[in-house]
C-alpha cells in the first residue's frame, strides 16, 4: 500500500518566492497534518484538517502561512512571500480518523531552504 | 501549557543491551502516549500506543511503560541491535484531537 507521498522532497529558493508543497494521504484516511521540523523547535503541527476542513490552524505561524485541504487525496501548504527563518523540514501525516488515540503516518517530508 | 521533555543527549549503548529511553511531561496526564521513531530523511514511523489506564505494553523486542504519578513513560528496546539506532519521539495527545511530540532522543547502538 502506498504511505504518504510528498512532493517535492527537496525545494531551494530564494527569499520573496512563492513555495508550494503538496500532500497525498493514505487513501481512506480522514484526518490530514502539516508538520514543520526544525533543530530548534523540534515537531509542530501547523494544521490539521478533518474530512478536508480545517479544524485548528492556530500552529500556523502567520498570515504568509495558508494550508487547503480540496479533496480527501490531495493537500497544499504555501508559503508566500517565503523568509530565510521559514527553512525546515515540512511533514505531512494522515491517520484513519479524527481521534487522538490513532497512530499518524507519515510522508518521508520537503526539506526547504530559504536563502 | 503541556510540555514534554526527552532527554536531548545521545544514547549510546552496546549491542546486545537494553536501551531505556525517558519521556516526561509536566501537566495533565493524557489518555493516550504514543512512541515514535525516526531515521534520518525520513519520516517518524508509529511503534507503539499505550493508554492511560495501561502500565505495560509490549511488541516483539519494544516495551512502553506509562506512570501517570511519575508523570512518565519509559521505552524499552531489549536485545538492542545496531539497525535499532534512530532517534525516538514521544507523543501525547492535549486534549481535543491535538498532539504534540518531544523533541526526541537519538539512540546508537555499537556492534
Amino acid at each position: 500500500d502506498a504511505g504518504v507521498i510528498q512532493s517535492p522532497r527537496h525545494e531551494v529558493t530564494e527569499m520573496g518566492q512563492e513555495v508550494t508543497l503538496r500532500c497525498k494521504p493514505i487513501s481512506g484516511h480522514n484526518s490530514l497534518f502539516w508538520y514543520r521540523q526544525t533543530m530548534m523547535r523540534g515537531l509542530e503541527l501547523l494544521i490539521y484538517f478533518n474530512n478536508n476542513v480545517p479544524i485548528d490552524d492556530s500552529g500556523m505561524p502567520e498570515d504568509r502561512f495558508s494550508a487547503k485541504m480540496p479533496n480527501a487525496s490531495f493537500s497544499t501548504l504555501k508559503i508566500q512571500p517565503s523568509e530565510p527563518r521559514d527553512s525546515a523540514v515540512y511533514f505531512c501525516a494522515s491517520s484513519p480518523r479524527q481521534d487522538s488515540n490513532q497512530p499518524q503516518h507519515f510522508g518521508d517530508g520537503t526539506r526547504l531552504s530559504i536563502l | 501549557s503541556q510540555k514534554i521533555e526527552q532527554n536531548s543527549e545521545a544514547l549510546n549503548i552496546q549491542e546486545g543491551k537494553t536501551a531505556t529511553l525517558t519521556c516526561n511531561y509536566t501537566n495533565y496526564s493524557p489518555a493516550y502516549l504514543q512512541w515514535y521513531r525516526q531515521d534520518p530523511g525520513r519520516g517518524p514511523v508509529f511503534l507503539l500506543l499505550i493508554r492511560e489506564n495501561e502500565k505495560e505494553k509490549r511488541k516483539e523486542r519494544l516495551k512502553v511503560t506509562f506512570d501517570t504519578t511519575l508523570k512518565q513513560s519509559l521505552f524499552h528496546i531489549t536485545a538492542s541491535q545496531p539497525a535499532d539506532s534512530a532517534t525516538y519521539l514521544c507523543a501525547l495527545n492535549t486534549g481535543g484531537f491535538k498532539t504534540i511530540f518531544g523533541a526526541g532522543t537519538r539512540l546508537f547502538v555499537k556492534a
